[in-house]
């Protein structure tokens, strides 16, 4: 498998469920993104980790959680959502150096809070 | 802060029109500018990119110059397909250590729709 992928494509919970969206990463980058897409709003960055340092966006609430056990995966675990969370959430990698920063983003994971 | 202001849409054309997407952006430094486009149902791609003034990035038959004295990325392309219907993100990257930040941090403007009809 080449490039970011991100499974699962699409996501239907309720708001008492805790369930978790996975991203993984072949290009061989050091900095993972969640990113969250709302309808008719400009994409929102979540979260960051560069080189194992986690960079948050600080509006964020806490029923989203983010893991990156290493340079390769980033999970985002949801627990007790409510429906204005139901969005597309983008995964992206980059080469935190050396490189122009541009962003590699996977497909998404198109999440739906009942 | 970084910002990008893009055009507002939608854009409707018809094929073979010529097409034009303003933006503009607001940086220290010097950043690296991008489009990306965004297909029904997908993530973002990289369409292209220009990584200092006067560079002119192309793919696709589309094209964008950077102008540092305009501050300014437009998009633009000759003769657009309906295959060309998505949506067009502008974004600047602000390379690590500007603002504080340990990571390239990358700004995007508000995103454009286009459609085109056959």
């Amino acid at each position: 498998e080449t490039g970011v992928t991100q499974t699962p494509r699409h996501l239907v919970m309720g708001m008492t469920n805790k369930k978790s969206l996975k991203c993984e990463q072949h290009l061989g980058h050091n900095a993972m993104y969640w990113y969250k897409q709302s309808a008719k709003k400009p994409l929102e960055l979540m979260f960051v980790y560069s080189l194992e340092e986690r960079v948050e966006n600080n509006s964020v609430p806490s029923r989203f959680s983010p893991e990156c056990p290493n340079s390769s995966h980033l999970f985002l675990h949801l627990h007790t959502l409510q429906p204005e969370d139901s969005a597309l959430y983008l995964c992206a990698s980059s080469q935190r150096t050396g490189g122009t920063g541009e962003l590699f983003f996977g497909e998404g994971s198109r999440l739906t809070v009942l | 802060g970084d910002s990008v202001t893009q055009m507002e849409g939608p854009v409707t054309l018809s094929e073979e029109a010529f097409l034009t997407i303003n933006c503009t952006y607001t940086a220290t430094g010097y950043p690296s500018l991008f489009w990306y486009v965004q297909y029904p149902g997908e993530g973002l791609q990289l369409l292209l990119k220009a990584t200092k003034a006067d560079d002119k990035g192309s793919n696709k038959g589309f094209e964008a110059t950077y102008r540092k004295e305009t501050t300014s990325f437009h998009l633009e392309k000759g003769s657009v397909q309906v295959s060309d219907s998505a949506v067009y993100f502008c974004a600047l990257s602000a390379p690590p250590g500007a603002g504080g930040t340990s990571y390239g941090k990358l700004t995007f403007g508000q995103g454009t729709i286009l459609t085109v009809h056959p």
